[in-house]
């Protein structure tokens, strides 16, 4: 069975840093590209950030480019969220979603498997 | 950026009634619209991909259709348990969008 567990959001200032992690297990994690999308409260989903199966390719919407990056340990089965430079509006339930087919790249593809998500709350 | 439109934006519901919620892109995206649904406090669930293939494990209450820019979420004979908010996605460009939602409310 498919697992994502999501870690490493909380409280922190404008301006401040947090990495996420999505521990994976359940799959060959390698064989697919994964995801982050979050959702503010009482908020619609929104897509923020993918990388392909051997991170060779990544992407981000405009409000996080230059200020997110997003990586991968295979090793380790682990997806990352490097976030910086934070604000009020990244303030969310930050969830990790893995590609319903492997070797994908980051379009043509949806997502069959999510976390629970970890909660990044921006505020002084 | 691809946006996606669902309509209604909520809707209250009696079982066993039908319900249809429609998704309108913003370009033409061929079958790249996906359906979850997201019940309260919990992660969304995959429950159409390529606008109209089922999964496995999903009740067959829930149907999708369309292609292009109009896409259609069918649920006949609602359960109790269908109270939820169902969105719809489109995987052909970056970024990937998701509808507004639409939240089904149980009477």
């Amino acid at each position: 069975e498919v697992h994502l567990v999501e870690s490493g959001g909380g409280l922190v200032q404008p301006g401040g840093s947090l990495r996420l992690s999505c521990s994976a297990s359940g799959f060959i994690f390698n064989n697919y590209a994964m995801h982050w999308v979050r959702q503010a409260p009482g908020k619609e989903l929104e897509y923020i950030s993918g990388v392909t199966p051997l991170g060779s390719s990544t992407y981000y919407r405009d409000s996080v480019k230059g200020r997110f990056t997003i990586s991968r340990d295979n090793a380790k089965n682990t997806l990352y969220l490097q976030m910086s430079r934070l604000r009020a509006e990244d303030t969310a339930l930050y969830y990790c979603a893995k590609d319903t087919e492997p070797f994908g790249e980051l379009l043509f593809n949806c997502f069959d498997s999510w976390g629970r998500g970890t909660l990044v709350a921006v505020s002084s | 950026e691809i946006v996606l439109t669902q309509s209604p934006d909520f809707q209250s519901v009696t079982p066993k009634e039908k319900v249809t919620i429609t998704c309108r892109a913003s370009q033409s995206i061929g079958s790249h619209l996906h359906w979850y649904q997201q019940k309260p406090d919990q992660s969304p669930k995959l429950l159409i991909k390529y606008a109209s293939q089922s999964l496995s494990g999903v009740p067959s209450r829930f149907s999708g259709s369309g292609s292009g820019t109009d896409f259609t979420l069918t649920i006949n004979s609602l359960e109790a348990e269908d109270a939820a908010t169902y969105y719809c996605h489109q995987g052909i460009a970056l970024p990937h969008t998701f509808g507004q939602g639409t939240k089904l409310d149980i009477k």
